[in-house]
């Protein structure tokens, strides 16, 4: 099984700051199968990227992933209020698994 | 416009059974797959299978091999997850989603585009 480690846990920082959250693998990803999640409170997640690096339909353009092979990003350019939420990385390149999240909160 | 809808929410005694639905609307369901997703208060998300509904296939995570079982009625365009041997540590919201990709041959191969509402399942004596 594939264990993905996200990091950090917790990100404190203000609308119109830059977000940096990392997703490491076990193991090397095949083709960068890696998908980034948002959740809100009481909601399902929403997939923002898809194989590392392809934003999803609808999803605005500050939010970017890159990486590849075990070490993944998800940026948040300049944050807006409604962007403080979990996120969670995504492997399906082996029986998917997810990492424990990082919650990010207005400092 | 896919949508997921699923059935609402169970009440359960422990080391009983518990099965959830999820309909589709909006999408040839047959060619996408379904997986369920779980995921216990305050916790993350946990895969436990899913299904292709036009082969049949189905593919189990392994901690949940022989206690879930995942069908498909395409006929009402319905998935359904099937949970037994019930304990408290099931007590969980499940979810639905579906893979995107129609040429999928085996479920847990891709990520999820839509999801299901989720349906929350507590596990209580």
């Amino acid at each position: 099984e594939i264990v993905l480690t996200q990091s950090p846990a917790t990100l404190s920082l203000s609308p119109g700051e830059r977000a940096t959250l990392s997703c490491g693998a076990s193991q090397s990803l095949s083709s960068n199968y890696l998908a980034w999640y948002q959740q809100l409170p009481g909601l399902p997640p929403r997939v923002l990227i898809y194989d590392a690096s392809n934003r999803a339909t609808g999803i605005p353009d500050r939010f970017s992933g890159s990486g590849s092979g075990t070490d993944f990003t998800l940026t948040i350019s300049r944050l807006e209020p409604e962007d403080f939420a979990v996120y969670y990385c995504q492997q399906y390149g082996s029986s998917p698994s997810f990492g424990q999240g990082t919650r990010l909160e207005i400092k | 416009q896919v949508q997921l809808v699923q059935s609402g929410a169970e009440v359960k005694k422990p080391g009983s059974s518990v099965r959830v639905s999820c309909k589709a609307s909006g999408v040839t369901f047959s060619s996408y797959a379904i997986s369920w997703v779980r995921q216990a208060p305050g916790q993350g998300l946990e895969w436990m299978g899913g299904i292709v509904p036009i082969f049949g296939t189905t593919n189990y995570a392994q901690k949940f091999q022989g206690r879930v079982t995942i069908t498909a009625d395409e006929s009402t365009t319905t998935a359904y997850m099937e949970l037994s041997s019930l304990r408290s540590e099931d007590t969980a919201v499940y979810y639905c989603a579906r893979e995107p990709d129609p040429g999928i041959a085996v479920a847990g191969t891709y990520y999820f585009d839509c999801w299901g509402q989720g349906t929350l399942v507590t596990v209580s004596s």
